[in-house]
């Protein structure tokens, strides 16, 4: 199975700060890599997939870039809304496995 | 919009099988677009995923719980269920189940609100 490692596990941000989340596969996965926003007790929500495509809806401050074995999550200017965990997901192979996960806190 | 809710028992006995069902409602499951997943997460812990279904019955596991797993589809209700036999407390987890589209990069949109499904005696 593919290995997503995210880092870091947990981090603390103040509103309107420039927050970025790293996803690295434990091999290539090109950009078949999906992001999804998990609020406490919901279910998660995806954001981003292939690597760098908005799902309809999801506010422009939400970023997704690279490939290979490195991808990154930005969110331009925090809101109060996206304290929440995020998870990315490779879908290269089966079966599709996912990070473990990074915890955005209120500072 | 699309909809989808699980339902079935929140506690299970080790051992026994675990069965939950989920009803996809605001389209249709027969979609030749889309699979259908059930992916599950441990309190506390990373999500999982476990299998997914075409329309046509055509199935995928996840190979390490491949042999406990049964997944099903019942076009005539829009719905598809999980079994899993033999259960431990590992496998005390929310479980959720997920529309998945496999064009470009295969991915959960939308997803069930979950349901706790704890393993005890």
């Amino acid at each position: 199975d593919i290995q997503m490692t995210q880092s870091p596990s947990s981090l603390s941000a103040s509103v309107g700060d420039r927050v970025t989340i790293t996803c690295r596969a434990s091999q290539s996965i090109s950009t078949y890599l999906n992001w999804y926003q998990q609020k406490p007790g919901k279910a998660p929500k995806l954001l981003i997939y292939a690597a760098s495509s908005l799902q309809s809806g999801v506010p422009s401050r939400f970023r997704g870039s690279g490939s290979g074995t490195d991808f990154t999550l930005t969110i331009s200017s925090l809101q109060r809304e996206d304290f929440a965990t995020y998870h990315c997901q490779q879908s290269y192979s089966s079966p599709g496995t996912f990070g473990q996960g990074t915890k955005v806190e209120i500072k | 919009q699309l909809q989808l809710q699980e339902s079935g028992p929140g506690l299970v006995k080790p051992s026994e099988t675990l069965s939950l069902t989920c009803t996809v409602s605001g389209g249709s499951i027969s979609s030749a677009t889309y699979y259908w997943g059930w992916i599950r997460q441990p309190p506390g812990k990373g999500l999982e995923w476990i299998g997914s279904i075409f329309y046509s019955g055509k199935t995928f596991y996840n190979p390490s719980l491949k042999s406990r797993v049964t997944i099903s589809v019942d076009t005539s209700k829009n719905q598809f269920s999980l079994r899993l036999s033999s259960v431990t407390a590992a496998d005390t987890a929310v479980y959720y189940c997920a529309r998945r589209l496999e064009y470009l990069s295969a991915r959960f949109d939308p997803w069930g609100q979950g349901t706790l499904v704890t393993v005890s005696s």
